[in-house]
């Protein structure tokens, strides 16, 4: 069974400093690991993917993340945040069975401090 | 030029009543769905369709009845809708149904049932 895990439910930076969103996930499969962001009164949007190629990836808007199978997570992080960040973050696990069956996490609020 | 467009984007009707929430993707994309967001941002599937066919149907009630007319098209009716429907509603498309398939969401619909 496939399933996400984000610590928490809302990070508080400063405007400039690193962002860390924290994920951690459980699956059956060798998993596909996505995050995607929702500003307010959006859909979401794709940040970035993970499919087994290389396990640092990058993403759009200066954002990466790491596949760590040891440790089973998939942290998602920014050296230096911008006001425009602000917004919801999901770390998605998806299941390889043949469906395109993605499972969600609970999301993080990402607030920017000016 | 909106990738995948839904309509309307606030729906508030009574309890009973029966609605439609119609979806249309330009990607031409092979697959579309149907997601449930509730007040705690929790996302999770209530559909999907892959040209035309219905290939994942989760734990849904059957007064929710999706249909499409084509690949481009995912309509959502609900009849004798309850105050617990009450959430965004997002429509997604992807090419394909793999798990390396992104998804490309709308904006959302929210309905709010008094």
């Amino acid at each position: 069974a496939q399933s996400v895990t984000q610590l928490d439910s809302h990070v508080s930076v400063s405007e400039g400093t690193p962002v860390l969103l924290r994920c951690n996930y459980s699956s059956s499969y060798s998993p596909s690991l996505f995050w995607y962001v929702q500003h307010p009164n959006k859909g979401l949007q794709l940040l970035l993917k993970y499919t087994s190629a290389a396990t640092l990836v990058k993403g759009i808007n200066g954002f990466e993340a790491e596949f760590k199978k040891s440790e089973t997570s998939f942290h998602l992080t920014k050296p230096s945040a911008h006001m425009s960040d602000a917004a919801e973050y999901f770390c998605v696990v998806s299941d390889r069975s043949g469906a395109n069956n993605l499972f969600f996490g609970t999301g993080t609020r990402l607030t920017v401090i000016p | 030029d909106t990738a995948v467009s839904q309509t309307p984007k606030y729906l508030v009707t009574q309890m009973g009543n029966d609605k439609s929430i119609k979806c249309e993707q330009n990607l031409g994309h092979d697959t579309m769905y149907w997601y449930k967001q509730d007040s705690k941002k929790f996302l999770k599937i209530m559909f999907s369709y892959n040209n035309k066919e219905l290939i994942i149907n989760e734990t849904v009630p059957n007064r929710f009845s999706p249909k499409s007319p084509d690949k481009a098209h995912l309509n959502l009716h609900i009849n004798s809708l309850e105050l617990g429907d009450s959430a965004v509603y997002f429509c997604a498309s992807s090419q394909g149904q793999g798990s390396d398939s992104p998804l490309h969401f709308g904006n959302g619909t929210r309905l709010t049932v008094t």
